[in-house]
């Protein structure tokens, strides 16, 4: 099973800044996905991010406000810009092998102030 | 588009007794379906998966679930839970192209 590591765990940042999280798989995958958890909320899918291309960004997610990085098969990383209270979430990093079952990072508790 | 519906948002439960939490989901094609587990302040554990073969299937934990095509459901059960399956419960369909489709959760709750 895949191991994820993502960085930081938590942060507390200024509104108006910007966060850039990493997320380290201990295998090649093809595939990397980002998802917002809001406060309470389930689980939201931001964008899939393919090496060697630009990443497929779901409806209500922009390349601006969530630029994504794939330079190879085990990094990526996912930079929330110009922060606002309504970013404060957890973001997740996460894979899929064997086709099915995905595996997820631990998170990032993000809190904008 | 698939989508996934957590009848209950939170469900509380007296210690060793047994629990259900419901999933249902809408599909036209066939689908995998999986059960995952967020403790606080944690990320997410796989609790079980159908993908084909068997409609029950066993998971981690003493929990599982019972896949029902007829029913587009994928109920989660324990015949006796613990304190320490205190935590969020998640149901998700994987919408081809290896996309997961999250349920809205389920807030267990088990009191002593």
């Amino acid at each position: 099973s895949a191991v994820i590591s993502q960085k930081p765990s938590r942060d507390i940042c200024q509104r108006g800044t910007s966060l850039t999280i990493q997320c380290q798989v201990d295998s090649q995958v093809t595939m990397m996905f980002w998802y917002r958890q809001q406060p309470g909320q389930s689980l939201t899918l931001i964008a899939t991010a393919n090496q060697g291309s630009e990443a497929t960004y779901e409806s209500g997610f922009v390349i601006d406000k969530f630029p994504i990085s794939r330079p190879n098969l085990t990094f990526s990383t996912l930079t929330v810009s110009n922060m606002s209270p309504e970013d404060s979430s957890i973001y997740l990093c996460s894979v899929i092998e064997g086709g099915n079952e995905a595996f997820f990072g631990q998170g990032t508790r993000l809190t904008v102030v | 588009a698939q989508s996934v519906t957590q009848l209950d948002s939170q469900v509380p439960v007296f210690e060793e007794a047994p629990v259900e939490l419901r999933c249902n989901y809408s599909s036209s094609v066939s689908v995998y379906l999986f059960w995952y587990v967020q403790y606080p302040n944690q990320g997410l554990q796989l609790l079980l998966k159908y993908l084909s073969g068997s409609t029950l299937v066993k998971g981690i934990n003493g929990f599982e679930a019972e896949f029902n095509k007829s029913q587009t459901s994928f109920h989660l059960r324990k015949p006796s839970v613990h304190i320490s399956d205190t935590a969020e419960y998640f149901c998700a369909v994987n919408q081809g192209a290896q996309k997961l489709v999250f349920g809205q959760g389920t807030r267990l709750t088990i009191n002593p």
